[in-house]
């Protein structure tokens, strides 16, 4: 079974900190994905990344950035956070069938409080 | 920007009803594919229908698609209450795309 791996499932910081979200996927999948979830917007795309040190930007990349260094870790990263970044943050990762994103697998998410 | 709208936002029913779920999207596909999330926690793969097939079914789920209406359904049969969670279709192409969601309680 695909498993990804997110570093915390509940996050409390205070505007203005850096941020960190970790997550790890163990099965050699070419790409990652970042979202946030709120409620009545449904999923968004933050970023994602297609190889190791690629990233493209999402529909909402303001205010975010990625890192991935390694094939199985993708990274994001709040520079600054500020209170409407407070939200449930998925990862989700999958591999390329037939030249197309095929079934995503995600992350249990990590729900960020930002004070 | 949204491509999946699912139809209705929230759903109610008894326990042993159908439930049926719509999503509508606006561009070409590869394959649609439905997800479960429970309150609280990660979404769940459910079903993928490519584009070159109608329907489809696993368990108690049913999912037909008509690409000609950029349109697919969820059908969730003798439903139980530990089916309450919400639902999202997902369109993928060149990316995924996630609809908004619905929310479905199944009152025992």
């Amino acid at each position: 079974d695909v498993k990804v791996t997110q570093s915390s499932r509940y996050l409390v910081k205070r505007t203005g900190e850096k941020v960190f979200l970790e997550c790890v996927q163990d099965m050699d999948h070419e790409n990652m994905f970042w979202y946030r979830q709120d409620p009545g917007l449904g999923l968004r795309l933050i970023y994602f990344s297609y190889d190791v040190k690629m990233k493209e930007k999402g529909d909402i990349p303001e205010g975010y950035s990625v890192s991935r260094e390694k094939k199985e870790r993708f990274s994001l990263i709040l520079e600054s956070a500020s209170t409407n970044q407070t939200s449930m943050y998925l990862c989700a990762s999958t591999t390329w069938s037939s030249g197309a994103t095929d079934t995503q697998y995600f992350g249990p998410g990590t729900r960020l409080t930002v004070l | 920007s949204q491509q999946g709208e699912e139809d209705p936002q929230a759903l109610s029913i008894q326990e042993g009803e159908n439930a049926t779920m719509n999503c509508s999207y606006k561009t070409s596909i590869n394959n649609l594919q439905w997800y479960r999330q429970n309150s609280g926690r990660g979404l769940v793969h459910l079903i993928l229908i490519r584009s070159n097939e109608r329907e489809k079914h696993s368990g108690r789920l049913r999912v037909t698609l008509d690409t000609s209406k950029k349109s697919s359904s969820l059908l969730i049969t003798a439903s139980r209450a530990a089916d309450t969670a919400s639902y999202f279709c997902a369109t993928a192409g060149n990316q995924f795309y996630f609809g908004t969601g619905t929310s479905l309680t199944v009152i025992p």
